[in-house]
């Protein structure tokens, strides 16, 4: 199985700072990563596809780069609606699927 | 709309089965896998297993292979998770969640509402 390691596991910022997640993975998967954001009580919320795509709807300020095995979600001015917790996850095999084990964002 | 319904939460005992259901609407059906994935009380995701619910082929996690069952039902929309006999360490939430609609990938765009699962005696 690929492991997927995200850093930090919990960040503190303020409204309109700028705040990246970084998320590893153990072997290379070919930019096959996306990145969900989940509040309290909700399902997950796909961000992210394919390293960089942006699912619809989602606001431009949140974007996702990398290559290899290490990844990161930047989001360029946080919101008050941005405070939630943040999972990574390979999709590189089929039927094979891991997730990052979370970091939470907190309000600074 | 395309969404994903699951079934209400559920108390059981130790021992106990139990089958939860996942209702599918407002897209084909039989063309996206559908996956589940737990998560544990304060926890992070963990992705359980597949189905294909054209032909119900499916695929688990080593982690849950043997532990749980994963079927579907075309006529009704509707996957299914079971266990046969449910220990404590089975208290979670419980997604599921559709293959990307533009892509079916392994990337999961809609999700259920989940279902709350507590067991203890």
């Amino acid at each position: 199985d690929i492991q997927m390691t995200q850093s930090p596991s919990t960040l503190s910022a303020s409204v309109g700072d700028r705040v990246i997640i970084t998320c590893r993975a153990s072997h290379d998967i070919n930019g096959w990563l996306a990145w969900y954001q989940q509040r309290p009580g909700n399902p997950p919320k796909l961000l992210i596809y394919k390293t960089s795509t942006l699912e619809g709807g989602v606001p431009s300020r949140f974007s996702g780069s990398g290559s290899g095995t290490e990844f990161t979600l930047t989001i360029s001015s946080l919101q008050p609606d941005d405070f939630a917790t943040y999972f990574c996850q390979q999709y590189s095999s089929f039927s094979s699927y891991t997730f990052g084990q979370g970091t939470k964002l907190e309000i600074k | 709309e395309v969404q994903l319904v699951q079934s209400g939460p559920e108390v059981k005992k130790p021992g106990e089965s139990l089958k939860i259901s996942c209702e599918a609407s407002g897209y084909s059906f039989t063309d996206y896998w559908i996956n589940w994935v737990r998560q544990m009380p304060g926890k992070g995701l963990e992705w359980m297993g597949t189905v294909y619910p054209d032909d119900s082929e499916t695929r688990y996690s080593p982690t849950f292979k043997g532990q749980v069952t994963i079927s579907a039902d075309r006529s009704i929309s509707t996957t299914y998770l079971q266990w046969s006999r449910l220990t404590a360490s089975d208290t979670a939430i419980y997604y599921c969640a559709r293959h990307h609609g533009d892509t079916n990938h392994g990337v999961f765009d809609i999700w259920g509402q989940g279902t709350m699962l507590t067991v203890y005696s």
